[in-house]
């Protein structure tokens, strides 16, 4: 009974560097979504998905990709990693209209 | 669009006393309504929600929230907090007319600190 589970917890990256971060959820949700979460900024959305195979851009989707080749999985990359880009990054998935199920988030630091 | 205002950043209380979170949103239409709770170093979770029916939902660990639709507004409230209720709290809105695809808008958060 996993829910959302993020991987990695913790990464150290330096600037120009990149990686991907995943999401993987069991509950079978059509819906999911990866945000950032920044000091007195709240949550922002960068990139979502509807479904398998499909993506579409949030509030702040420059300097991210996404890709959902499998329906439990949502993946995040960052091409070409900025200081800007440190951050709090969470994935959630939902089955509407009951809210969203929450990762317990990526500590991404850029350096 | 849709937007939500947290009017307060940080919300100090001492213990056993009552707290209320203020959260207002802008929207004309029908909405609904969240409360989520984020402790230090954890995702979030949700406490509460309002989607139709009765304006008092009462969510977990003692909280409750009231939706008044002339003031746009959905107010956290506890009657008496814990020490282990120092947390952010993140009031979210999204738009029923989205019968599948449901994008949450969020506020900036309160952070709730509870001393002895």
């Amino acid at each position: 009974n996993a829910g959302v589970t993020q991987t990695p917890k913790f990464r150290v990256l330096k600037t120009g560097q990149s990686m991907t971060l995943l999401c993987a959820q069991d509950m079978n949700h059509e819906y999911m979504y990866w945000y950032r979460q920044d000091p007195g900024m709240g949550l922002r959305l960068i990139h979502y998905s509807v479904g398998e195979g499909t993506t579409a851009k949030g509030e702040v989707p420059d300097g991210y990709n996404v890709s959902r080749l499998k329906k439990q999985n949502f993946l995040l990359g960052l091409e070409s990693a900025a200081p800007s880009q440190t951050s709090v990054y969470f994935c959630a998935s939902s089955y509407s209209p009951y809210g969203y199920t929450f990762g317990s988030g990526t500590r991404l630091t850029v350096v | 669009a849709q937007s939500v205002t947290q009017l307060d950043s940080q919300v100090p209380v001492f213990e056993e006393a009552p707290v209320e979170l203020r959260c207002n949103y802008s929207s004309s239409v029908s909405v609904y309504l969240f409360w989520y709770v984020q402790y230090p170093n954890q995702g979030l979770q949700l406490l509460l929600k309002y989607l139709s029916g009765s304006t008092l939902v009462k969510g977990i660990n003692g909280f409750e929230a009231e939706f008044n639709k002339s003031q746009t507004s959905f107010h956290l409230r506890k009657p008496s907090v814990h020490i282990s209720d120092t947390a952010e709290y993140f009031c979210a809105v999204s738009d029923p007319k989205n019968t599948g695809f449901q994008k949450l808008v969020f506020g900036t958060g309160t952070r709730l600190l509870v001393s002895p």
